[in-house]
């Protein structure tokens, strides 16, 4: 399976930041999918995951700010953050949950690294 | 949220030579029902994402050479490189999966001496 995440490397301070996963080489109906951040303040940090039914579960610390959903096309799934400040800006990362269902992560992305300007 | 250190921050280690790597979590990340440690380690290259090297602690995943290894249990583990090669130069991540959120530890980065 591949994945690659795609969306604009700039984000203006206090709007929102939408990103987009694709997956090739495989179905989003098989496993669960997280959204990953990497910043060097913050380390990685998992920011929530999906099941292709919509299910979602986000991490407490931006949940009143994350919607992890499936679309926009097949086989992709998106991440929007709102109300972004220069403390979001990282690299994004999605990834793939083991086949168990359990949250370690098989594979990754490259990565899409985005800025948020004031 | 459980917190993961790991040390030391960074390793300088010989060619040839045993590198040991130690993530220790707040609290147990062994789950008394399977008797499994819910912890998984990556190596991340510069420029590259994470790549998983081992789950539940030990269990090395599919096409990562057996000179990696992972052991311990409840809240303290350790990554041995058991002869370090060239290509092993990264930085690692240990990462529990016991609760969420899942949470990464802070990384060491393994370099050549």
């Amino acid at each position: 399976v591949e994945l690659q995440e795609s969306g604009p490397g700039l984000v203006k301070s206090s709007e929102t930041l939408s990103l987009t996963c694709n997956v090739s080489g495989g179905s989003i109906t098989t496993h669960y999918w997280s959204w990953i951040r990497q910043s060097p303040g913050r380390g990685l940090e998992w920011i929530g995951y999906m099941w292709h039914t919509g299910t979602t579960n986000y991490n407490p610390s931006l949940k009143s700010r994350v919607t992890i959903s499936v679309g926009p096309s097949t086989n992709q799934f998106s991440l929007k953050l709102t109300s972004v400040t220069a403390t979001d800006t990282a690299i994004y990362y999605c990834a793939r949950h083991s086949y168990s269902g359990n949250n370690w992560f098989d594979s990754w992305g490259q990565g899409s690294p985005v800025t948020v300007s004031s | 949220d459980i917190v993961l250190t790991q040390s030391p921050h960074s390793l300088a280690v010989s060619l040839g030579e045993r590198a040991t790597i130690n993530c220790k979590s707040s609290q147990t990340v062994l789950f008394s029902s399977n008797n499994m440690n819910y912890l998984a380690w990556y190596q991340q290259k510069p420029g590259q994402p994470p790549k998983l090297l081992m789950y539940w602690a030990s269990t090395r995943e599919s096409g990562v050479p057996d000179r990696f290894s992972g052991s311990g249990s409840g809240t303290e583990f350790t990554l041995t490189i058991s002869s370090l090669q060239a290509e092993d130069v990264a930085v690692y991540f240990c990462q529990q999966y016991y609760d969420i959120p899942p949470t990464f530890g802070p990384g060491t980065k393994l370099e050549i001496k």
